[in-house]
C-alpha cells in the first residue's frame, strides 16, 4: 500500500518556541495532503487541507498565522507550530489522498508533539 | 454540520465475531472507511464501501451498509488479541473533499 511518512515522530520543545513537522507521500504523488489533530482518547480534528502550489485551507477555529502549512512539492507538506505553548502539545497527523479505485486516504504515523 | 457516531467500547472474547456500528448524518456521502488505530499510532486503512453498495467483504472483515438509515457496520470474524485498538469510521463525499471521522470504537479482546 502506499506510504506516508512523518518527521520528527515526537518532539518536544519549549514555550515560545516553532516546531516544524514534515509530511512526505513516499511512493506517490499527492496534490492534496490533510492535517489533523488528535487529543488523547479522542477522535480526529482535521486542521487544514493542504494543496500543492496553493495556500491551506484552514477549518474553523484553527489559528492559521499559528499553524503554518506548505505544500511546496507534490511529495511534502510541512506543518509549523509557531510559539509553541502547553495546550498545543497533542498528536499531530497528515494524511494524503491517492485517487484510485476508491479515493483511498494514506495516514502518516504521527508526530507527537509536547510543550513544556 | 457532518455528524459520525459510534458507540465508544465493545470487549469480545477471542474467536469470537466482532461487530463495530457507525452511524452518520451526511446523505451525500459517496464513500465510508474504516481505519484501525494502535496505540501511538497513525491509522491504517482497513476497507472502504461506495455508498451504492450495500456489502463488502475482505478475508475476515464485511463490511455492511445501510443507506437508507445511514448505518455502517464493521464485522471482524476470529477476533484475535491482535485485532484490541480503536476503530474509526469516516465518510466524504468524495473528489479529494475532507473526510470525516467518528468518535472512535475501542475494541477490547479477551483472551
Amino acid at each position: 500500500g502506499a506510504v506516508v511518512s512523518q518527521h520528527p515522530s515526537r518532539v518536544i520543545c519549549k514555550s515560545g518556541t516553532s516546531v516544524k513537522i514534515e509530511c512526505r507521500s513516499l511512493d506517490f504523488q499527492a496534490t492534496t495532503m490533510f492535517w489533523y489533530r488528535q487529543f488523547p482518547k479522542q477522535s480526529l480534528m482535521l486542521m487544514a487541507t493542504s494543496n500543492e502550489g496553493s495556500k491551506a485551507t484552514y477549518e474553523q477555529g484553527v489559528e492559521k498565522d499559528k499553524f503554518l502549512i506548505n505544500h511546496a512539492s507534490l511529495t511534502l507538506s510541512t506543518l509549523t507550530v509557531t510559539s509553541a505553548h502547553p495546550e498545543d502539545s497533542s498528536f499531530y497527523i497528515c494524511s494524503a489522498f491517492r485517487q484510485g479505485e476508491g479515493y483511498e486516504q494514506y495516514f502518516g504515523p504521527g508526530t507527537r508533539l509536547t510543550v513544556t | 454540520g457532518e455528524d459520525v457516531e459510534q458507540s465508544l467500547f465493545l470487549s469480545v472474547r477471542e474467536g469470537d465475531s466482532s461487530v463495530i456500528n457507525c452511524t452518520y448524518t451526511d446523505s451525500s456521502s459517496t464513500y465510508l472507511y474504516w481505519y484501525k488505530q494502535e496505540p501511538g499510532a497513525g491509522l491504517q486503512l482497513l476497507t472502504y464501501i461506495f455508498s451504492n453498495m450495500d456489502m463488502k467483504q475482505d478475508q475476515r472483515l464485511t463490511v455492511l451498509l445501510n443507506k437508507k438509515d445511514k448505518h455502517l457496520s464493521l464485522r471482524i470474524a476470529d477476533t484475535q488479541t491482535g485485532d484490541s485498538a480503536i476503530y474509526f469510521c469516516a465518510e466524504t463525499s468524495g473528489g479529494y473533499q475532507k473526510v470525516t471521522f467518528g468518535t472512535g470504537t475501542k475494541l477490547q479482546v479477551i483472551p
